[in-house]
Formats: C-alpha cells, sequence, structure tokens
C-alpha cells in the first residue's frame, strides 16, 4: 500500500525566511501528487498539484514544488514566506495504477508558524 | 459560495448513540469522498461515490458506519452506536474527478 512521509511536524520561521517542506512516498508505481493547505479555521484548500510533464510545478501564493521520481519525493518551497502562511500543510499522493478508487492518500501534515 | 457544503459543524453525542451527518458536494461534481481526521494526523478515506454509486470502503469504514448517496447530489454518513473512538473531524470531498475539493467538515466529539 502507498503512504505519504512529512518529516517536519512544526517549523517556525520569521516573515521573509524561505521555506522548504519534505514529502517523501512510497510507491512504485505511476502518482498524482498534491499540497493542501489548511488555514486555521477553514476547509483544506489545494496549493498545487503535479500530474506529468514539468516536475516543477507552481501553485498559488507563490508555492512551488519539485517531483523527484530518483528520490520519491514532492517538497514544498517559497522564497520569503509572510505571517498569512501560517497553516498546516499536507502532502497527498494518488496512487494510478494502484486499482483502487481514486482517493487520496495524505501525510500527516507540517504545521508553518511564521512570525510577524 | 459554492463550495463543499457540510452539517452540522460540531456535534457533541453519548456513547451508544447515533448520528448522521450530511454533506452537499459543489453541483457540477460526480465524485464524493469521506475523510475522518484526528488530531496530529492528515485526513484518511474512509468511503467513495460515484454518482450514486459506492465504488469503495476503507477498511476503518466498521459495519458501525453507513453512507449514501441517494441521488447521486448529497450524502450522508451515519455512525451508529457510537464510541468514544470515533470522536475525530469528518471530511467530505467531491471532485469533477481531480482534485478534490473540501468542506469544513463535521467534529464530532463522543462523550
Amino acid at each position: 500500500a502507498q503512504s505519504v512521509s512529512q518529516h517536519n511536524h512544526h517549523v517556525i520561521l520569521s516573515e521573509a525566511a524561505s521555506l522548504e517542506l519534505g514529502c517523501n512516498y512510497s510507491y512504485g508505481g505511476t502518482v498524482n501528487l498534491f499540497w493542501y493547505v489548511q488555514y486555521p479555521g477553514q476547509h483544506l484548500q489545494l496549493l498545487l498539484k503535479y500530474f506529468s510533464g514539468d516536475p516543477l510545478v507552481k501553485g498559488i501564493k507563490g508555492f512551488e514544488a519539485e517531483f523527484i521520481k530518483s528520490k520519491f519525493s514532492f517538497n514544498l518551497r517559497k522564497p520569503s514566506v509572510q505571517w498569512s502562511d501560517t497553516a498546516e500543510y499536507f502532502c497527498a499522493l494518488h496512487a494510478i495504477s494502484s486499482g483502487s478508487a481514486r482517493q487520496l492518500t495524505f501525510g500527516s501534515g507540517t504545521q508553518l508558524t511564521v512570525l510577524p | 459560495d459554492t463550495g463543499v457544503s457540510q452539517d452540522p459543524r460540531h456535534k457533541i453525542t453519548k456513547r451508544g448513540q447515533n448520528v448522521t451527518f450530511r454533506c452537499d458536494p459543489i453541483s457540477e461534481h460526480n465524485r464524493l469522498y469521506w475523510y475522518r481526521q484526528t488530531l496530529g494526523q492528515g485526513p484518511e478515506f474512509l468511503t467513495y461515490f460515484q454518482n450514486e454509486a459506492q465504488l469503495e470502503k476503507s477498511r476503518l469504514l466498521s459495519d458501525r458506519f453507513s453512507a449514501e448517496r441517494p441521488k447521486g447530489s448529497f450524502s450522508t454518513l451515519e455512525i451508529q452506536r457510537t464510541e468514544q473512538g470515533d470522536s475525530a473531524m469528518y471530511l467530505c470531498a467531491s471532485a469533477p474527478p481531480s482534485p478534490l475539493h473540501f468542506g469544513n467538515g463535521t467534529r464530532l466529539t463522543v462523550t
């Protein structure tokens, strides 16, 4: 079965610092990858997604992620964080050839706190 | 707002009682999912509908749980004989088929 690992449970940064959140997955087949964000009191929102093609994908609010197939990774980056980026970030995987329904497998999340 | 709507937002119930949650997906989305999220964890898949057909259920979905989507529009998730371990956030998502759009969830507390 597939799995997603987010090793950083809580990251604390000052405004304008650069961000990189790790995401590694376990699955040998074709995958679609996603990053979702959950702001305090709000629903999960899609930040960006990778289906195929250019492994560097850009999302909303200046976020980007790079799919490195050889490392089974899909790390999230932002050059300069803002206080408003404080939220919980979830990496998720859809295993294309698993034979199961099209549900997502989520990591356990990374809480990002940006200090003003 | 034409997003995914869930009702109620919060539910407190006593152990052994039955509870039912409702999800109204985005109208043009034919896929509907239920997830459960506990503190410190990411959402875990429970079940999936394509239109009115329930196509997959997770092993997490014990026989006390049942979900329906009778006309391929809204969906209900019922938990019978609730247990304290059922306390969690129950999330609904819909998709056109991709990506998933989530609702705000229903937070269930079983006392």
